[in-house]
């Protein structure tokens, strides 16, 4: 079983849609919770950043982060066709090295 | 604001010939610094890892390696390409004594053939 489980997609939604991206872990000792955006031949980009459990919001992005179900979710809300990339969820357990899901392919449709 | 630079943008390299990646960061000091593999429908796999100058530590076994002669330089470095060596390469830093919240370079495309 991997450490962090990322459904690669390709995930296709119509623009304005709400977009529910998620990751399952294995690693009871995480505690720290990323999400980056990467565009086709690009660094990744940071996004949100999330220690433990709970809700964190930026504008339109809203992550997710259930300790108890071992599950972390990014939510983008009016969808809109810049948002068409590629989006890692990332997580450690303090000074250890970053895990980083495979990646979810989003496209946003106008 | 911090920027890490990375370079060149592509590569094309013929199998056995050497390789030399740079990367800098500007605007912070002592960063722990990464060099990065992404492998399509791979993820990011990590090489080397470095806490300070001259301190490099290797996450996995292979023919490349890495050196940091300055504070914010951190170079990857081969003596003889293989095919299986072709990927996009990607530095990022994270703020000394961390290792979660990570910044990444735009990466350089290596292709050898």
């Amino acid at each position: 079983q991997k450490e962090v489980e990322q459904d690669p997609g390709p995930l296709s939604v119509p623009e304005g849609a709400i977009v529910s991206l998620n990751c399952t872990y294995s690693n009871s000792a995480f505690q720290y919770f990323m999400w980056y955006r990467q565009y086709s031949r690009k660094g990744p980009e940071l996004l949100m950043y999330t220690y433990s459990s709970g809700n964190k919001e930026d504008g339109r992005f809203t992550a997710q982060v259930d300790k108890s179900s071992k599950y972390i979710s990014l939510f983008i809300r009016d969808s809109q066709p810049s948002d068409s990339a590629t989006y890692l969820c990332a997580m450690s357990g303090g000074y250890q090295k970053v895990t980083f899901g495979i990646g979810t392919k989003l496209q946003v449709i106008p | 604001s911090q920027t890490i630079h990375q370079w060149p943008a592509t590569l094309v390299q013929p199998v056995g010939s050497p390789l030399s990646l740079e990367c800098t960061v500007e605007g912070t000091s002592n960063p722990n610094l990464y060099w990065y593999r992404q492998a399509a429908g791979r993820g990011l796999q990590l090489l080397f890892y470095s806490v300070g100058i001259g301190q490099i530590s290797s996450e996995v076994p292979q023919n490349l390696s890495a050196s940091r002669p300055q504070d914010r330089q951190f170079i990857l470095s081969s003596k003889k390409l293989l095919l299986s060596d072709s990927g996009f390469y990607l530095c990022a830093w994270s703020y000394a004594g961390r290792r979660d919240e990570q910044y990444f370079g735009p990466g350089t495309r290596l292709t050898v053939t």
